[in-house]
């Protein structure tokens, strides 16, 4: 089955900076790539997604880029501020009905004032 | 807005007692799911359901089972606790009918502590 790799477990960045999160997965088949943020005691929530088709995706301070070849997939967050402080997770799914995703084990940002 | 509703936020269980977990969603969504949550795990699937009275295995579902009688209700059960089932448990629903795309919406979480 689909194993999804996720590095690092934790990134602290100063306000303002820039941050990588970087996951790799295992089956060349899965075909979308969502990214879910948990901030401290509330829900996870889908902040960006990327589908097999497409190289790289933006959504104002934050871009996702898939790699096909290579199997990996980063989320990039420019501008860094104190409320994107939280876990942020990827995932990948094989199945076009996205009812089987593979998370990975997640990155704990915090971004230091 | 996508209502998704945990009946408890936090449960403590003594080992051996029967549990449910019960879910709401109220935006007619034809898939719901049951996560487990652990540090440094991730999310891990346990089961879900693309139907009413369907369910298929997720990654964990060894200690588990489900019940979906209604579309907007999905229940998860652990026959007989034990601490090893101590964990957030989180609820989901997506649809990929029209206009859907498959997004995970949650549930704010139940947290199980088995004494």
């Amino acid at each position: 089955g689909e194993n999804v790799e996720q590095h690092p477990s934790t990134l602290s960045v100063q306000e303002g900076d820039s941050a990588v999160i970087k996951c790799t997965y295992s089956d060349s088949a899965s075909n979308y790539f969502p990214w879910y943020k948990q901030e401290l005691g509330k829900r996870p929530q889908l902040i960006i997604d990327i589908r097999s088709n497409v190289g790289e995706k933006k959504d104002q301070r934050i871009a996702v880029t898939l790699n096909k070849t290579a199997k990996h997939f980063s989320l990039h967050i420019t501008e860094t501020q104190p409320e994107d402080s939280a876990v942020y997770f990827c995932a990948a799914t094989l199945d076009n009905y996205g009812q089987n995703f593979v998370f990975g084990p997640g990155t704990r940002l915090s971004v230091l004032p | 807005d996508v209502k998704v509703t945990q009946s408890s936020r936090y449960l403590v269980k003594r080992t051996g007692e029967k549990v449910f977990l019960e879910c709401v969603q109220d935006m007619d969504h034809e898939n719901m799911f049951w996560y487990r949550q652990d540090p440094g795990l991730g999310l891990r699937l346990i089961y879900f359901s693309y139907d009413v009275k369907m369910k298929e295995k997720g990654d964990i579902p060894e200690g588990y089972s489900v019940s979906r009688e209604k579309k907007e209700r999905f229940s998860l059960i652990l026959e007989s606790a034990s601490t090893n089932q101590t964990s957030m448990y989180l609820c989901a629903s997506s649809t990929t009918g029209t206009g859907g795309t498959g997004e995970l919406f949650f549930g704010e979480g139940s947290r199980l502590t088995v004494l």
